[in-house]
């Protein structure tokens, strides 16, 4: 079946440093693939997605390129700061192979940045 | 600012007791889901409605019953609760339930079994 590995956490990190997670997956049919971000206390907020092979999703300094050639999705910003200390969840929706729409999650990265 | 609206944030019950989650979206989508997070791990799908029909159930047990009053509105109704159903409660919703649209989520009530 479908699913998603991430690079285990936490990843610490000094402010301006720079931020790669890793994510890659394995689909059966043509998966799109999201970035979710979990702040403490708070639910999930959408913070990229990408719905097509070379893709690349952007949002708030973040990067992230659906490539298909080694099933990867990784995240990358070039100078995080402390407001960005969460919890990371690379996702994909298969609903072309499943028919559900339904969202296969990695298993998290925390991130913590300090100042 | 979300978009998903859930009330209570917080709730405290007893295995006895009878109590209701609430959920809310005026984005006009038409497919919510349910959603159960332990600390520190990812989401876990209970149920999904789609144009107001229950689509999804991954095997849920029966103390938790869904309810779809409209399409704006999704409940889930708890009653004798176990200690390991403490955890957050997420709603989430998106345009459409068998598609890959991006799905936006609740901040979620945080549930205590007592």
């Amino acid at each position: 079946g479908d699913s998603v590995t991430q690079m285990e956490g936490p990843v610490t990190l000094s402010e301006e440093a720079f931020l790669t997670i890793n994510c890659t997956y394995t689909a059966t049919g043509y998966p799109s693939l999201f970035w979710y971000v979990q702040y403490p206390g708070e639910g999930l907020q959408l913070l990229l997605k990408a719905t097509k092979a070379d893709d690349k999703g952007s949002n708030k300094g973040f990067e992230a390129t659906y490539r298909k050639e080694t099933t990867s999705f990784h995240l990358e910003k070039g100078s995080v700061q402390v407001s960005d200390s969460a919890v990371y969840f690379c996702a994909l929706s298969d609903a072309y192979s499943s028919n559900t729409g339904k969202l296969i999650f990695g298993q998290g990265t925390t991130l913590q940045v300090k100042p | 600012d979300t978009e998903v609206t859930q009330t209570p944030k917080h709730l405290v019950m007893g295995m006895t007791n009878k109590k209701s989650l609430k959920c809310e979206q005026h984005m006009g989508h038409r497919a919510m889901y349910w959603y159960k997070q332990k600390a520190k791990k990812p989401p876990e799908l209970m149920f999904v409605y789609s144009y107001e029909k229950l689509s999804i159930n991954e095997s849920v047990p029966s103390r938790f019953s869904p309810e779809c009053p409209n399409s704006s509105l999704l409940n889930l109704h708890l009653h004798a609760l176990q200690p390991e159903d403490s955890a957050l409660y997420l709603c989430a919703s998106s345009q459409e339930g068998n598609s890959n649209q991006p799905q936006h989520f609740g901040d979620g009530t945080r549930l205590s079994i007592l």
